[in-house]
């Protein structure tokens, strides 16, 4: 079984509706990520938890929200889905609770891609 | 703002060749720098983790460079094989975390 699961892995929505995307780790990692990934610019970083009462904003957070509902799992909202938001969202996941800061590796979920019309 | 490149954008190699891909920073106040390896409709997988204090790192055919006061790294892959293609992304961790655009490496028979 995966570590990192992304549910759903394809959507396609409308624009103006509500879509949520969760993501699930059973590798008890503290840290958690949500990115986006776009033809050409790369991933970029949208929210961030380091645990489950800390929650950051990353690069690009605006039109998104954040759920840490368990160490285990972390949910991206579009509370209005726009066209522009067409793209490859990709969870990840790293451990940095027995580790000096530097040393932590990111694992990332297999993405969902979606499609805002 | 942390801006991190990635030149080639893509590259074709015959295989067996000994290739370098480059990845460059702007900003050196860094605490890592990861390479990860993207296959067509999967998630990234790490290669190689640099931390700030280390010049370079090594995983079978891999090795991994950083010169951070130049704002540099580069990713040497020795003995190319087809198995090798795939989006090859490198990510730099400081205040947040910014990935570079990948090179698209294809690796001919």
């Amino acid at each position: 079984d995966a570590d990192v699961t992304q549910t759903p892995r394809n959507r396609i929505t409308k624009t103006g509706k509500r879509i949520m995307l969760e993501c699930s780790q059973t590798k008890g990692h503290d840290r958690m990520y949500w990115y986006r990934q776009d033809p050409g610019l790369g991933l970029r970083l949208i929210y961030y938890s380091f645990d489950v009462k800390d929650i950051n904003k990353g690069e690009i957070s605006d039109g998104y929200s954040v759920s840490r509902q368990a160490q285990a799992k972390f949910s991206l909202s579009l509370e209005s889905a726009i066209p522009n938001q067409t793209a490859l969202y990709f969870c990840a996941t790293s451990d940095q609770s027995r580790q000096a800061r530097g040393t932590d590796t990111q694992y990332f979920g297999p993405g969902t891609r979606l499609t805002v019309l | 703002k942390q801006e991190v490149t990635q030149i080639p954008a893509a590259l074709s190699v015959p295989e067996g060749e000994n290739l370098v891909l480059n990845c460059s920073f702007t900003d050196s106040a860094i605490y890592n720098l990861q390479w990860f390896r993207q296959d067509p409709g999967k998630g990234l997988t790490s290669l190689l983790l640099i931390q700030s204090s280390q010049r370079e790192q090594t995983s079978g055919r891999l090795n991994a460079s950083l010169d951070k006061s130049s704002g540099r790294s580069t990713l040497y892959i020795a003995a190319s094989q087809p198995g090798d293609s795939a989006t090859y992304l490198c990510a730099v961790t400081g205040n947040q975390f910014y990935f570079g655009t990948g090179t698209s490496l294809t690796v001919i028979p």
